[in-house]
């Protein structure tokens, strides 16, 4: 089983919708949860972190942590065709060291 | 605003080529990080320095990969022999600490063998 599952999609949405991108973990050492944002050709940009479980919001972004399930989501509301990009989760038992990623899910947002 | 800053961007090199990549972290920033990532995957941590010092070097394929920050501040990544495996881009990241403060990539270098 691998560490970290994320859908690698593409995922395509129109304009203005609510996307839910997700991933999975099977280390319960983890305790740092963070969302990564990354433009093609360019290197991963932190959108959210969280420590523990919970949910936290900034703008149209919020993230949630389910521990019990080992589950964490990322939704966007209102979504712009500049949100499209390659959207990473990563987990850290220790804060930002030792950062493991998912595979990115690639986000297609159309006009 | 403060950025990481890798050079070159691109690289095409042939295997068994020897190769190097440059990193210059965020002024003041302590801890530094090289990550691997292959098309299609998330990045792969290689290594951590704390100021000049190796922190973690656990997943670095020391046959052929080397890295360095010998006065602390900007870091070298070698690879002698280059494979055609190491095709991926190499991304650089640094912190202000090594404990909860963001770690800020860089734009990456992007390497070709053939």
């Amino acid at each position: 089983q691998k560490e970290v599952e994320q859908d690698p999609g593409p995922l395509s949405v129109p304009e203005g919708a609510i996307v839910s991108l997700n991933c999975t973990y099977s280390n319960s050492a983890f305790q740092y949860f963070m969302w990564y944002r990354q433009y093609s050709r360019k290197g991963p940009e932190l959108l959210m972190y969280t420590y523990s479980s919970g949910n936290k919001e900034d703008g149209r972004f919020t993230a949630q942590v389910d521990k019990s399930s080992k589950y964490i989501s990322l939704f966007i509301r209102d979504s712009q065709p500049s949100d499209s990009a390659t959207y990473l989760c990563a987990f850290s038992p220790t804060g930002f060291q030792k950062l493991v990623f998912g595979t990115g899910t690639r986000l297609l947002v159309s006009p | 605003e403060a950025e990481v800053a890798q050079s070159p961007r691109y690289k095409i090199t042939e295997k068994s080529q020897a190769v190097a990549f440059w990193c210059d972290p965020i002024s003041g920033h302590a801890t530094l990080y090289w990550y691997r990532q292959i098309l299609g995957q998330g990045p792969e941590l290689l290594v951590q320095f704390q100021d000049e010092s190796v922190v973690d070097d656990s997943q670095l394929p020391k046959d052929r990969f080397s890295a360095e920050r010998l006065k602390g501040v900007d870091s070298t990544l070698k690879i002698q022999p280059a494979e055609l495996g190491d095709s991926a881009m190499y991304l650089c990241a640094s912190s202000f600490d090594s404990s909860n403060t963001e770690a800020f990539f860089g734009q990456g270098t992007r390497l070709t063998v053939v």
